[in-house]
């Protein structure tokens, strides 16, 4: 499985856009970039997942490179109860990943 | 529709004792996986079961089975506990199993397990 890279924390202001990067350069062609979230003391949520083309769903947008190499998950309007550790997973099973210690987003009012 | 159901959600236990974890899934869903989260490790893949069959297993001892039953529910039981065990075990579970890709889990709240 690919490993993902990921900025241990970020900070957002309530009600912008909260981008949280995410690389994976060794990604392989029939590998999927999947999200989640945890907020404490819950079990992980899933947000979305995509293989090349951009994806957007209720919750969120997920934008992958043209050479797959990095991702960027985007949450268009953060609010306070979006503080979660979210993770990147990269796998073509994401049953099966290790998650990672994923980005602490904390969103600030 | 009641989600993924762990029980117990808190359990302390002995060195040495054995503990086993139940998990029941959202209904229709017949794909179940375990996890472990440690504050060192990070969330863990343990084993995914499928149609009552162990389709993947991630790289634990063999101390932590699991088992699925007909009605896709699962049990894992982790035997001669150590205290490196101390966890939060998470299960998911999934609708659909298709040639090794599977998306869309959903979690339940987990079980912290503490051995003493």
């Amino acid at each position: 499985d690919a490993k993902t890279t990921q900025p241990t924390s970020m900070d957002c202001a309530e009600g912008r856009a909260a981008n949280l990067p995410c690389n994976h350069s060794t990604i392989s062609g029939n590998e999927y970039v999947y999200w989640y979230r945890q907020i404490h003391s819950q079990g992980p949520q899933y947000i979305i997942h995509g293989l090349k083309n951009n994806e957007t769903n209720e919750m969120a947008s997920l934008i992958i490179t043209e050479d797959r190499k990095s991702s960027t998950l985007i949450l268009p309007h953060a609010t306070l109860r979006d503080t979660a550790v979210y993770y990147c997973i990269v796998n073509t099973n994401a049953g099966k990943s290790t998650f990672g210690d994923g980005t602490t987003l904390t969103v600030k009012p | 529709k009641a989600g993924v159901t762990q029980t117990p959600r808190y359990l302390i236990k002995t060195r040495g004792q054995q503990v086993t974890l139940s998990c029941s899934p959202i209904s229709g869903h017949r794909s179940v996986s375990w996890y472990q989260q440690t504050p060192g490790q990070g969330l863990q893949f343990l084993f995914e079961y499928f149609s009552e069959t162990q389709r993947n297993k991630g790289n634990f001892p063999g101390r932590f089975s699991g088992r699925q039953f007909s009605n896709s529910r699962s049990e894992m039981n982790v035997s001669t506990l150590e205290l490196g065990d101390s966890a939060l075990y998470l299960c998911a579970s999934s609708p659909k199993f298709d040639r090794g890709f599977n998306y869309g889990y959903t979690f339940g709240s987990g079980t912290r397990l503490t051995v003493v």
